[in-house]
């Protein structure tokens, strides 16, 4: 297993087009988490799942974002009519229930809302 | 609510000289993890350490240290004799424990440190 999986690594797409991104965890991780990093920042936690349940769902997950996780495998985000403010690399990270290693990131997906 | 301040934006140094980065965080649980990461240019976020807040004892790894004190709610890390690899941006970041299952991470804004060769 090569580690946390992202597709694309990069998404430019039109202000009030949808996009959907893919996330492939560790196989055997069942925790599986979505944040957003803006340029400058650090990342910010966006939503959590525990095998295919939706746990819990920052403030920042406006209505025109929804993320699912079918069958505890991978996840995929979806940003509905985006805007500029959404431009921002999108990290998924994955962890065991009692690792001690901490969680494992993916390279991430830029997306640019021109 | 918890919070991770890294009041240190960029530092730059040169390849050889020591460098600590500091992380000064807010929690009001009890048991609590504290974690680095390292950010490449490539934009993956690298685990460096994990530490429960019932450990104080600090951990050097090769060239890498860090001093845990709870008493003034800081994580320092310091990299000793640096080099041009270890540029990259760092994330201190804080999870509570005590949140039944999310474990989601808490970030600080991160320290950029360029090392001159």
């Amino acid at each position: 297993d090569t580690g946390v999986s992202q597709d694309p690594r990069h998404k430019i797409t039109k202000r009030g087009q949808n996009v959907t991104f893919r996330c492939d965890p560790i196989s055997e991780h069942n925790r599986l988490y979505w944040y957003r990093q803006t340029l400058g920042q650090g990342p910010e936690f966006l939503t959590y799942f525990q095998n295919e349940a939706q746990l819990e769902k920052s403030r920042l997950l406006s209505d025109r974002f929804s993320a699912e996780r079918p069958k505890g495998s991978f996840s995929t985000l979806e940003i509905q009519r985006t805007e500029q403010g959404d431009s921002a690399m999108y990290l998924c990270a994955s962890s065991l229930r009692s690792g001690p290693y901490g969680y494992t990131f993916g390279s991430g997906t830029r997306l640019t809302v021109v | 609510a918890q919070k991770v301040t890294q009041a240190q934006t960029e530092i730059s140094v040169v390849e050889k000289e020591d460098v600590t980065l500091d992380c000064v965080y807010e929690t009001r649980d009890t048991t609590y993890y504290l974690f680095w990461y390292k950010q490449p240019p490539s934009g993956e976020l690298v685990f460096l350490i994990r530490r429960n807040s019932f450990d104080e004892q600090n951990e050097i790894s090769g060239r890498y240290s860090w001093n845990f004190q709870k008493s003034t709610s800081s994580f320092n890390f310091t990299i000793t004799a640096s080099q041009v690899v270890d540029s990259a941006v760092y994330f201190c970041a804080l999870s509570e424990a005590q949140r039944a299952g999310r474990r989601a991470l808490t970030f600080g804004s991160g320290t950029r440190l360029q090392v001159q060769p």
